[in-house]
């Protein structure tokens, strides 16, 4: 089956960087996406790994690697409207499902 | 293009009545999906569709049925409802299902059971 971890909280401070961890494990592995929900919204997509390495997209940042099952976010220049919780997501070409870990919520404090 | 549509925003149900929530697409996407998301469990997969006439179930299929007559639509039945089933669905479509296909997202049903 897939497992998918993310931690369930974190807080910030506006301008500060944060990273948010997700290890995951599943076979047929094809792909690490990354969604944002805010608070009574929809998530929307913020970026996709399926090969090792950084992908750099203004302000975030997404870390892939395959090897340790285990990718990250990062979030520069953290704004107020960054609150929101952030959703890790796995693709497995095997089951040829996405399935969702449980969601950080991240909170920005000034 | 109105990108993905669900009805009704809010639904109260009695255990035991049944209703049908409304997805459809505009984006001639092949893929369409359904998800409830719960606090503490995040999204998870109900059921699925790679096309029309085609669908497959999730993680949680109980309780719930699909089908797709058309790539346009993809209605979500709760045949009888129950107080578990208290939760927000989520309608989600892609061009297809494959990697890199990012999920366009509804703006979300949420349903009470009482």
């Amino acid at each position: 089956g897939q497992n998918i971890d993310q931690p369930t909280e974190m807080t910030a401070t506006e301008g500060a960087i944060v990273q948010i961890n997700c290890t995951y494990q599943t076979s047929g592995f094809n792909g690490l996406f990354w969604y944002q929900q805010h608070a009574g919204e929809a998530p929307t997509f913020l970026s996709y790994n399926v090969l090792d390495g950084l992908e750099e997209k203004g302000r975030f940042s997404s870390f892939l690697s395959r090897s340790k099952g285990y990718s990250y976010l990062l979030l520069k220049e953290l704004q107020m409207k960054d609150s929101a919780s952030y959703l890790c997501a796995v693709f497995s070409s095997n089951t040829g499902k996405l399935i969702f870990g449980q969601g950080t919520t991240l909170q920005v404090k000034p | 293009n109105a990108g993905v549509t669900q009805t009704p925003k809010f639904q109260v149900l009695k255990t035991g009545q049944s209703m049908t929530l409304q997805c459809a697409q505009d984006m001639n996407h092949e893929y369409m999906s359904w998800y409830r998301q719960d606090p503490g469990m995040g999204l998870r997969l109900i059921h699925y569709s790679v096309g029309a006439g085609i669908t497959d179930q999730g993680e949680v299929p109980n309780g719930y049925n699909v089908s797709r007559s058309t790539t346009e639509d993809f209605p979500l039945r709760l045949l009888s409802a129950a107080p578990s089933q208290t939760s927000v669905y989520f309608c989600a479509s892609s061009y297809s299902n494959g990697m890199e296909e990012k999920l366009f997202f509804g703006s979300g049903t949420q349903l009470s059971v009482l």
